[in-house]
């Protein structure tokens, strides 16, 4: 079955410091790959996402993203945190062709120390 | 450019009772995709309208329905609501090209927080 693993419910950071989101999927074939942040009131915004191509991935607000294949991983990385990323981080995965069907992991919540 | 905007923000309906939830896509977009976050969770797919079809559906019952406006805009329709239809309803729209969607970039909305009671 199609999934995506967020192994991290909740992560507590200082401002300043590096930062690294755990995403795991599992799919038939390389899906397309996407991070999303969702603050409180607020819609989901895409950070970054991948297709093909370079495996590291840059994105908006300083994020980056490796894709690894070997591990079906998808990882979120900030080398240095602002009080502001404060929010909740979902990875997703859609499927190559065919309609484009997010599936969304449950989640990790990034609280930000000052 | 006006983005992805939800109608109403919040809703509080009783258990039997039906809802309609609207979102208007951003603007260009011709397909919207809807999903459903429970509390706590990530969103799940319930299902994508491009062209005014249906073209895909999520794990969810024929009791949520939907419609495409030739202006893309899109309404999604729940019966018979359940206590577990509790949730956060996000609208996304993109811009898929001839060959139908397939990966593009998903614009979300603010979404509509539906409490039944």
């Amino acid at each position: 079955a199609q999934s995506v693993t967020q192994p991290d419910i909740h992560i507590t950071v200082s401002e300043g410091a590096s930062l690294e989101l755990r995403c795991n999927y599992s799919y038939g074939a390389t899906p397309y790959l996407f991070w999303y942040v969702q603050s409180p009131g607020q819609g989901l915004q895409l950070l970054l996402k991948y297709f093909s191509g370079d495996t590291l991935v840059q994105g908006i607000k300083g994020f980056e993203a490796e894709f690894k294949r070997s591990q079906s991983s998808f990882n979120l990385r900030k080398p240095s945190v602002h009080w502001s990323d404060a929010a909740e981080y979902f990875c997703a995965v859609a499927p190559r062709g065919g309609y484009n069907k997010l599936i969304f992991g449950a989640g990790t919540r990034l609280a930000v120390h000052p | 450019e006006t983005g992805v905007t939800q109608s109403p923000t919040h809703l509080i309906k009783t258990r039997g009772q039906q809802v309609t939830l609207r979102c208007s896509s951003q603007s260009g977009h011709n397909t919207v995709s809807w999903y459903q976050q429970a509390l706590g969770q990530g969103p799940q797919f319930i299902f994508q309208y491009y062209r005014e079809e249906e073209n895909g559906r999520g794990n969810f019952p024929p009791r949520f329905s939907g419609l495409q406006f030739p202006n893309y805009s899109s309404e999604l329709n729940v019966n018979a609501l359940e206590l577990d239809d509790s949730a956060l309803y996000l609208c996304a729209s993109s811009l898929s090209g001839a060959s139908g969607p397939g990966g593009d970039e998903q614009f979300f909305g603010p979404g509509t927080r539906l409490t039944v009671l």
